[in-house]
Parts: structure tokens; C-alpha cells; sequence
């Protein structure tokens, strides 16, 4: 079956410009988790989502960043007023549910702010 | 503060045998999973261990002990293709679904 995929697979974008980002999981999956990954670096947990709530936002990295997830399936992360420290890859994973630790991890989005 | 704590680079030829530790200080955290990520993909999942002991899954086995916050994943007959970046990661208790990853280590398999 079909695969995590994430949309666009790259952005470039200038400094202050609003960015979404969007990820559609696995078909019946119902949790979803946000990663960012700099460069030669591990990922770093944004957010984890059970069906459309978000029980722990403190991984976002500031008030500029906001998620949501619509009808238990696809998930836009936004990105306002971007700045160059958020230039990175950002994946999405998904799992069946909730304590369920083998995710599947789409292939990510490339963001660039100039 | 949480942390785990994986060597950044390992070299090794072709059929040699590579442990990759994995120290962690953690509150607490339900298990130990391992990811390989290969230059420009995505993380795929290889293995996990709830419980101490070992967890072997063809030529890769994976290890943990909590008493002494530290587990190890193995890879046995290497094959060039092994040459990936590989990453310890922990679902923490005090949050639902939060997972922390370690910072990766980068495998390179010679011929």
C-alpha cells in the first residue's frame, strides 16, 4: 500500500514568508508525529498527534509553529514569519496508534529560507 | 535533562561485525528503538526492545539494559549497503507519543 508522503518535497522561501507544510500517513493510521532534522543532526520531536488532537505542543520550537491535523488523517505543520534557524528537513511519521512505537517516516520536506 | 548519547562515526570493511552503543539519562521511557537512515531518505524502523535482553532480526540484533542505561545495536556480515546513518530513539513516559533520538551514528563499510 501506499507510504507517509509529504508535500512540497522542497520550499524555498524568504526570510519572514509564512510556509505549510502538509503530510498524508498511512491509511488507517491514527497517530502522526512531526520531526525536524538539521543537517548531520538527529530529529528533534515537534509534535505527536492521536487521531486530531495534540496532547503535548512543548516540542514546537516557538509560537511561530502550529500544526493540525483534520479527520483523523491529513496534517499541515505552518511555519509563520520564517527565519533562517528553520531551515531543515521536516518528516512526518505515522503508526497505528497510540503506543505503538514502529513509525513510518515519509520522505520529508526540504526548507529553505533565504 | 534527557539525553542519548551514540558514537558519531564508525568505520568497518565488509563481513566485520559493528556494535553501536547507545547511553541514555532519561526520566523514563517505555523502550529502545533503532532507526538506519540512508544519505537523502527517509528513517526506516529496525527494531525494538521493551523489555532488557535481545531482540534479533536477521543479521541485526539489538540489546538493552535499563540498570545500566545503555543499549547497543549490532550488525553482523556487514554488506556495503549497511553504510547509513543509525539512531537510537526512546518513547518517554512523561508525555504520550513524545519520542527523543539520539544524534546518530554514521556507519561506513569499506571493501
Amino acid at each position: 500500500g501506499a507510504g507517509v508522503s509529504q508535500s512540497p518535497s522542497n520550499k524555498v522561501t524568504e526570510k519572514g514568508k509564512d510556509v505549510e507544510l502538509r503530510c498524508d500517513p498511512i491509511s488507517g493510521h491514527t497517530a502522526l508525529y512531526w520531526y525536524r532534522q538539521s543537517l548531520g543532526q538527529g530529529l528533534e520531536f515537534l509534535i505527536y498527534f492521536q487521531g486530531n488532537s495534540a496532547p503535548d505542543k512543548s516540542g514546537l520550537p516557538s509560537d511561530r509553529f502550529s500544526a493540525e491535523r483534520t479527520g483523523g488523517s491529513v496534517s499541515t505543520l505552518t511555519i509563520q514569519r520564517t527565519q533562517q534557524e528553520d531551515s531543515a528537513v521536516y518528516l512526518c511519521a505515522s503508526s497505528l496508534g497510540q503506543g505503538v512505537y514502529e513509525q513510518y517516516f515519509g520522505p520529508g520536506t526540504r526548507l529553505t529560507v533565504t | 535533562g534527557q539525553s542519548l548519547e551514540q558514537p558519531s562515526e564508525v568505520t568497518a570493511v565488509e563481513g566485520a561485525i559493528v556494535q553501536i552503543n547507545c547511553t541514555y539519562q532519561t526520566s523514563g521511557f517505555y523502550g529502545l528503538s533503532w532507526y538506519q537512515q540512508h544519505d537523502g531518505g527517509a528513517p526506516t524502523f529496525l527494531s525494538y526492545n521493551g523489555l532488557d535482553g535481545l531482540e534479533e532480526t536477521g543479521r541485526f540484533s539489538s540489546f538493552l539494559s535499563r540498570s545500566d542505561s545503555y543499549g547497543y545495536l549490532l550488525l553482523q556480515e556487514l554488506q556495503m549497503k549497511d553504510s547509513a546513518s543509525y539512531f537510537c530513539a526512546v518513547d518517554l513516559t512523561d508525555s504520550w507519543g513524545k519520542f527523543q533520538f539520539g544524534a546518530g551514528t554514521q556507519v561506513v563499510v569499506t571493501p
